[in-house]
């Protein structure tokens, strides 16, 4: 069964940092590109952050550029986003998410459950 | 950047109903437009890729259309469990819609 588990959530003071962490099972996490994706409290979804499937190429929303850092590691099939200079507005539920690809066509599946990050004081 | 809006914002239903959800696009996206269904406390489920294209194991009553810059997606007959929150997105910068929430009438 392919599977991805967040872990790394939790409380953390303006300023502060976090890192969470994406375990990936069932499937050959070094071939497939990954992606990052929050939700706030009772908000829509918002694309955090993109890595490819070697880490060569990795791109950022424009609202985490310069503080968050996407990073994997294939032979622990785990994905990581390191997360600085963390803000109210951060605060959010983060999954991780597998990207699945046909030609110029992506999409994200599966996604994992999901970890909380509360940014508050 | 490509902005995704979708409409309407809510949506109100009865169980056997025929539902339409619009997603429209600032500029073209060809086919490049994905939807995604949440349950309240759960991560997103892909339903549709690629604007058409049924993701394995999602009912048939689901489905998608469009191209270009308008695209909808049909739920040919509510089901107790399709009640929830839909999201398109677009492929190329991974922008999403700011969702539909379908609800029991």
């Amino acid at each position: 069964e392919v599977q991805l588990v967040e872990s790394g959530g939790g409380l953390v003071q303006p300023g502060g940092s976090l890192r969470l962490s994406c375990a990936a099972s069932g499937f050959t996490f070094s071939s497939y590109e990954m992606n990052w994706v929050r939700q706030a409290p009772g908000k829509g979804l918002e694309w955090v952050s993109y890595i490819s499937s070697s880490g060569s190429t990795i791109y950022y929303a424009d609202s985490v550029k310069g503080r968050f850092t996407i990073s994997r590691d294939n032979a622990k099939n785990s994905l990581y986003l390191q997360m600085n200079s963390l803000r109210a507005e951060d605060t959010a539920v983060y999954y991780c998410a597998r990207e699945g690809v046909i030609g110029a066509a992506n999409w994200f599946d599966p996604w994992g459950q999901g970890t909380l990050v509360t940014v508050s004081s | 950047d490509i902005q995704m809006t979708q409409s309407p914002s809510s949506l109100s239903a009865s169980v056997g109903d025929r539902v339409t959800i619009t997603c429209r696009a600032s500029q073209s996206i060809s086919s490049y437009l994905n939807w995604y269904q949440q349950k309240p406390g759960k991560a997103p489920k892909l339903l549709i890729y690629a604007a058409s294209s049924l993701q394995s194991g999602v009912p048939s009553r689901f489905s998608g259309s469009g191209s270009g810059t308008d695209f909808t997606l049909t739920i040919s007959s509510l089901q107790p469990e399709d009640f929830a929150t839909y999201y398109c997105q677009q492929s190329g910068m991974y922008t999403f819609g700011q969702g539909t929430k379908l609800e029991i009438k």
